[in-house]
């Protein structure tokens, strides 16, 4: 069964706006909240990670939001822009297995 | 530079044919993982393991085996491949696993026939 729950499926953005992606989550053991960027023909790689003491945490135009007691986090991108287009799964950890949701595909046009 | 290599990229092969895909990485990190990624499905993991000789099933394990024999090296054994097999194979690795950054491999694409 899914333990991350991701949505939306797709998105598709203008250049300069902004891009939201939701995750929700049942497992409250779950420490570690990592989302991950992947290019086609790539491997995914880390974006931004958040862990729950924190509601909120940025690193430039990336911005996680974690609403604890929802058991709900999301992903922000502000002022999009095209090379952003890529595929966006966010995950939830407890100890060493890493549950990722499906994942979204943004689409930043110009 | 600090990578985690996949061998082969690519694989077409038949069912029932054992075929194994390696996975190396030279960050001396403890954890390793594989996942298989599938359109809609999303990453999954198949087999982890925490240290030599230590490994652990995750989500999706029937089919597959692994060993871990040295730190740097994961293999991902398919002793007898399906079509139900045909995916993305990612191999990850992590310092210690546990809330750490896993870095990902660049996939292994598999079509089993």
């Amino acid at each position: 069964q899914q333990q991350v729950k991701q949505s939306p499926q797709s998105l598709i953005v203008q250049k300069g706006g902004i891009s939201i992606i939701n995750c929700a989550y049942e497992n409250t053991a779950f420490d570690y909240f990592p989302w991950y960027q992947q290019f086609p023909g790539k491997g995914p790689a880390l974006l931004i990670a958040i862990r729950p003491d924190v509601s909120e945490k940025k690193e430039g135009r990336f911005t996680i939001s974690f609403n604890k007691s929802a058991k709900q986090f999301s992903l922000h991108i502000m002022d999009s822009q095209p090379g952003d287009s890529a595929t966006y799964f966010c995950a939830a950890s407890d100890r060493y297995a890493l549950n990722f949701g499906k994942g979204t595909s943004l689409l930043v046009t110009p | 530079e600090a990578q985690v290599t996949q061998n082969p990229r690519y694989l077409i092969t038949v069912t029932g044919k054992k075929l194994t895909v390696t996975c190396s990485q030279n960050m001396n990190h403890e954890y390793m993982s594989w996942y298989r990624q599938d359109p809609g499905l999303g990453l999954r993991q198949i087999y982890y393991s925490m240290n030599v000789e230590v490994t652990d099933k995750g989500d999706v394990p029937e089919g597959y085996k692994v060993s871990r024999k040295e730190k740097r090296n994961f293999p991902l054994i398919l002793e007898s491949p399906s079509p139900n097999q045909t995916s993305l194979y990612f191999c990850a690795s992590s310092s210690s696993g546990e809330g750490d950054t896993q870095y990902f491999g660049p996939g292994t694409r598999l079509t089993v026939l």
